[in-house]
């Protein structure tokens, strides 16, 4: 179970197109989802929240214009990166939380981020 | 704002040997994951820590948490070359911070 999916796993585009990032919960709904990027050698960085139904949180210097975010679904949330240009060059990872399956440890309760397998995105 | 702090950046340890990678955090959190991340992949899960004191061993790793400190450890013990990897603690208040990370290279 907990399984989030990430299409496509890789591309590669010119400079000034778009590229769209689909993220989906396969085997649970999510509310939330996470967006981070992650350029070589350095840690995740998040990106945005996307919260379905509404507009998603942007993080500070993060442009809520160039990435656009839509979590039309519970399963659902697209990354759209616009007008691609090579320092947008990164590992996309995106994570999603089972709103409604809280894991009980001891007498403490959390409901944990799973994460895709990433989309590897190079602008030529 | 949250920051997370991991020691050393990078480790180069012999097979069989013992070593600890540490995560500091500068705000209160009573919740902390560590992750394995292989080249080329995503994140894998590997321990959740959520209260002071908490210790949860996978294996030939084992983490630990003192909230009052602000500070877990993974240990890792008789290192073998598939730990080779590198390694991330988050701290969560609502989102997750990840750390610097720690790139783990275990040497036959």
């Amino acid at each position: 179970g907990a399984v989030v999916s990430q299409h496509p796993s890789w591309v590669i585009c010119k400079s000034g197109t778009s590229v769209k990032i689909e993220c989906r919960s396969l085997d649970f709904q999510a509310t939330t989802m996470f967006w981070y990027r992650q350029f070589p050698k350095q840690s995740l960085m998040l990106m945005a929240t996307s919260n379905e139904g509404s507009k998603a949180t942007y993080e500070q210097g993060v442009e809520k214009d160039k990435f656009l975010i839509n979590h039309a679904s519970l399963t659902l949330s697209t990354l759209t990166v616009t007008s691609a240009h090579p320092e947008d060059s990164s590992f996309y990872i995106c994570s999603a939380r089972d709103s409604h399956n809280y894991h009980i440890s001891g007498a403490r309760s959390y409901n944990e981020q799973f994460f895709g397998p990433g989309t590897r995105l190079t602008v030529l | 704002e949250l920051k997370v702090e991991q020691n050393p950046l990078f480790l180069s340890m012999q097979e069989g040997k013992n070593y600890t990678i540490y995560c500091n955090y500068s705000t209160t959190s009573d919740r902390l994951y560590w992750y394995r991340q292989d080249p080329g992949k995503s994140l894998e899960s590997l321990f959740v820590l959520l209260s002071n004191g908490a210790v949860k061993q996978e294996g030939r790793l084992m983490a630990s948490l003192d909230t009052k400190a602000r500070l877990s450890t993974l240990h890792i013990t008789a290192a073998v070359h598939d730990l080779s990897a590198t390694y991330f603690c988050a701290v969560s208040n609502e989102k997750l911070t990840f750390g610097t990370g720690t790139r783990l290279t275990i040497i036959p």
